[in-house]
């Protein structure tokens, strides 16, 4: 079946760094996402990653996959509060759906 | 601003009654996809639209449907509603018929009483 799995909370220092972990089910998802949704606004697509790709950068934000372990981490550099939100992990669904799978959602706290 | 919008922002409405979510797809985009978002059940794929018809269908239940038309904009039409229904409805969209890059829009927020 397909699930994805993420820790509901986490709570680091400003200026630190953040890694936000995802675990997921399906080993034939083809791309995997990472969402920030901001208290009372909609989802914003950070960043996504081909499963052929084992790590991703862009700008402040890493992404790493572990294919094998079917793990996915975010990892935000320089954690700001401008960061605090709600992160979540997906999967494209697989037997042909294009729609997407999310884990719970990691609260994301920064705090000075 | 993601390019998709969706009206209206709030809705407060009674159990039994219906109601009906709009979305207007980002510019150029062909493919409208419904979410629902609640705190039992996190965020659901409900349907998905392409250039008018129906590609993909996810957890939506028979009381809900929906259509996207010829302009492109899709509404989806909830029915027969009850507490349970209370929920963010998210409108996404993207290019084609495969998800590479997915938008959201803000969302309607249903509040059913």
């Amino acid at each position: 079946g397909e699930d994805v799995e993420q820790s509901l909370f986490l709570s680091v220092r400003e200026g630190d760094s953040s890694v936000i972990n995802c675990t997921y089910t399906d080993s034939s998802s083809t791309y995997l996402y990472w969402y920030k949704q901001e208290p009372g606004a909609g989802l914003q697509l950070l960043t996504y990653i081909f499963s052929n790709m084992d790590m991703k950068q862009d700008q402040r934000l890493t992404v790493l996959l572990n294919k094998k372990d079917k793990h996915l981490s975010l990892r935000i550099a320089d954690t700001q509060t401008g960061d605090s939100a709600i992160y979540f992990c997906a999967e494209r669904g697989s037997g042909g759906y294009n729609k997407l799978i999310f884990g719970a959602g990691t609260r994301l706290a920064v705090h000075p | 601003d993601s390019g998709v919008t969706q009206t209206p922002k709030h809705l407060i409405t009674a159990t039994g009654q219906r109601v009906t979510l709009r979305c207007s797809p980002r510019s150029g985009d062909l493919s409208v996809y419904w979410y629902q978002q609640s705190l039992d059940q996190g965020l659901q794929f409900l349907i998905q639209y392409y250039n008018g018809e129906e590609r993909a269908k996810g957890n939506i239940l028979e009381r809900f449907s929906a259509q996207q038309f010829p302009d492109l904009h899709s509404e989806l039409n909830l029915s027969s509603l009850e507490l349970g229904d209370s929920a963010l409805y998210f409108c996404a969209s993207s290019v084609g018929d495969r998800i590479y890059e997915q938008y959201f829009g803000p969302g309607t927020r249903l509040t059913v009483t």
